[in-house]
C-alpha cells in the first residue's frame, strides 16, 4: 500500500521559516518525480515545486521561486521542501505527492502550515 | 500562469449526469493530452479519478468520463450518486517550466 506522511507543519511568524517533510512507502520512491501541492483554507489546489527522481531537476511555481527548496533523499524514501521568507499568503494545507506521467496519483494526508503576526 | 476556468457548482438529482468544464489556453489544456481530474471530500486529501484526458486508473468508476476539445476539458459523472457529492479539480501540464496548473475547483451537489 503506497503511503506518504507529512510532518513539520504548524505555526510561523511571517518571515520565518519551516521545513516539511514527506516520508514514502509501499513503492520505489527512487522511481518517482515527486511534488509539493498547497491548498489555502477554503481555497482551491495549487501545484508549488516538483523534483526528478535523482534530484537533478527542480521547478517551482512563480509566487514561491527563491524562498522555497525541494529537496529528495532517496536512501531514506524521503521528500522535503525549505521554506523561508514565509507570508501569510503561504498559509496552507501542504500535500506530498507522487508526480508520475503527468498526474498525481497518491497523496499524502496533508500537513497544515500556517504563516502569522 | 492563470488557474484553470471552472463553473462554481454544479448539482443533479441521483441517476442523473453533470458535467464540468474546464477552460484553459493553447499553453495548457489546448497544447498537451495530459488533463487529470481529482475529487476531494471535506477534510480529505484529493483522488485521482482521470488522467491523461480520458483513463481512469484502476478502483474509479466507469460512470466517470473525461474528454477535452480545443482548450476546454471535460468531466462527465453518469448516474449520479450521493457519494459523488465532493469539490472536483482539473490540472493540466503546462510546459516544461511552469509545469502544472489546477482549475478554481467546483462543488458537486447531488441533490
Amino acid at each position: 500500500e503506497v503511503q506518504l506522511v507529512e510532518s513539520g507543519g504548524g505555526l510561523v511568524q511571517t518571515g520565518g521559516s519551516q521545513r516539511l517533510s514527506c516520508v514514502a512507502s509501499g513503492f520505489t520512491f527512487s522511481n518517482y518525480w515527486m511534488s509539493w501541492v498547497r491548498q489555502a483554507p477554503g481555497k482551491g489546489l495549487e501545484w508549488v515545486a516538483n523534483i526528478k527522481q535523482d534530484g537533478s531537476e527542480k521547478y517551482y511555481v512563480d509566487s514561491v521561486k527563491g524562498r522555497f527548496t525541494i529537496s529528495r533523499d532517496n536512501a531514506k524514501n524521503s521528500l522535503y521542501l525549505q521554506m523561508n521568507s514565509l507570508r501569510a499568503e503561504d498559509t496552507a494545507v501542504y500535500y506530498c505527492v507522487t508526480n508520475g506521467d503527468y498526474n498525481f496519483a497518491y497523496w499524502g494526508q496533508g500537513t497544515l502550515v500556517t504563516v502569522s503576526s | 500562469q492563470s488557474a484553470l476556468t471552472q463553473p462554481r457548482s454544479v448539482s443533479g438529482s441521483p441517476g442523473q449526469s453533470v458535467t464540468i468544464s474546464c477552460i484553459g489556453t493553447s499553453s495548457d489544456v489546448g497544447g498537451y493530452n495530459y488533463v487529470s481530474w481529482y475529487q476531494q471530500h471535506p477534510g480529505k486529501a484529493p483522488k485521482l479519478m482521470i488522467y491523461d484526458v480520458t483513463k481512469r486508473p484502476s478502483g474509479v468508476p466507469d460512470r466517470f468520463s473525461g474528454s477535452k476539445s480545443g482548450n476546454t476539458a471535460s468531466l462527465t459523472i453518469s448516474g449520479l450518486q450521493a457519494e459523488d457529492e465532493a469539490d472536483y479539480y482539473c490540472c493540466s501540464y503546462a510546459g516544461r517550466y511552469t509545469h502544472f496548473v489546477f482549475g478554481t475547483g467546483t462543488k458537486v451537489t447531488v441533490l
